[in-house]
């Protein structure tokens, strides 16, 4: 069974423009989560989507949005790019969300200058 | 959510045991203890979860007490590839509450020969 794929793997933006991740969960997983990793602040949860819903989400201002399509597929938005958005965004997939463990992409690094 | 805290960081020696204390004192009833490893640049993978008492897998053992308040992650004779961050997790995983789980800092753990 093929893992949980992330597109783009590298990014570069610059200020004020905005981004979007790709996120293609396990096959048959219908719930997609999203964490955005620095150095300063670790692993932060951003949100959770399962059956094209967003179940959950963490404490992250609205410039970052995401979505889900029917066939489970992930995509999340960065609008206003800052500085402080420079991270590794890792998508994590699992069948409901209410099971033992999830399953985690290799991230997209995004830098911001 | 319970807090955890654990050591930044532990040294080893290759064919050593490595033990990880996690301290999670509010931790609530329909709480698991769960670990995740990730290594540099790839996203977290599941290692082991546990309720109460001891868990073992073919990578780890998970010890827990009767009181719950901590646990500690054992991995037997630690080779050069089990250098990575192990974070120490602590959520109710009964209710559509998956996403909520937090990262704390983690502990890098540095095997050398």
């Amino acid at each position: 069974k093929a893992g949980v794929t992330q597109t783009p793997r590298y990014l570069i933006k610059t200020r004020g423009q905005q981004v979007t991740l790709s996120c293609s969960p396990i096959s048959g997983h219908r719930s997609v989560s999203w964490y955005q990793q620095t150095p300063g602040q670790g692993l932060q949860f951003l949100f959770e989507y399962f059956s094209e819903t967003q179940r959950n989400k963490g404490n992250f201002p609205g410039r970052f949005s995401g979505r889900q399509f029917s066939n489970s597929r992930s995509e999340m938005n960065v609008s206003t790019l800052e500085l402080g958005d420079s991270a590794l965004y890792l998508c994590a997939s699992s069948p409901s969300g209410t099971t033992n463990e999830q399953f985690f992409g290799p991230g997209t690094r995004l830098t911001v200058l | 959510l319970a807090k955890t805290t654990q050591p930044i960081s532990m040294d080893s020696y290759e064919g050593q045991e490595v033990n990880i204390t996690c301290s999670h004192n509010n931790i609530a009833t329909n709480d698991y203890i769960t670990w995740y490893q990730q290594f540099p640049s790839q996203g977290p993978r599941f290692i082991i979860q546990g309720y109460k008492t001891k868990v073992t897998n073919e990578v780890a053992s998970l010890f827990i007490p009767a009181d719950r308040k901590s646990s500690t992650l054992s991995l037997p004779r630690v080779s050069l590839s089990d250098t990575a961050v192990y974070y120490c997790l602590v959520g109710d995983l009964t209710t559509d509450s998956w996403g909520k789980l937090q990262f704390g800092a983690g502990t890098q753990v540095v095997v050398t020969p």
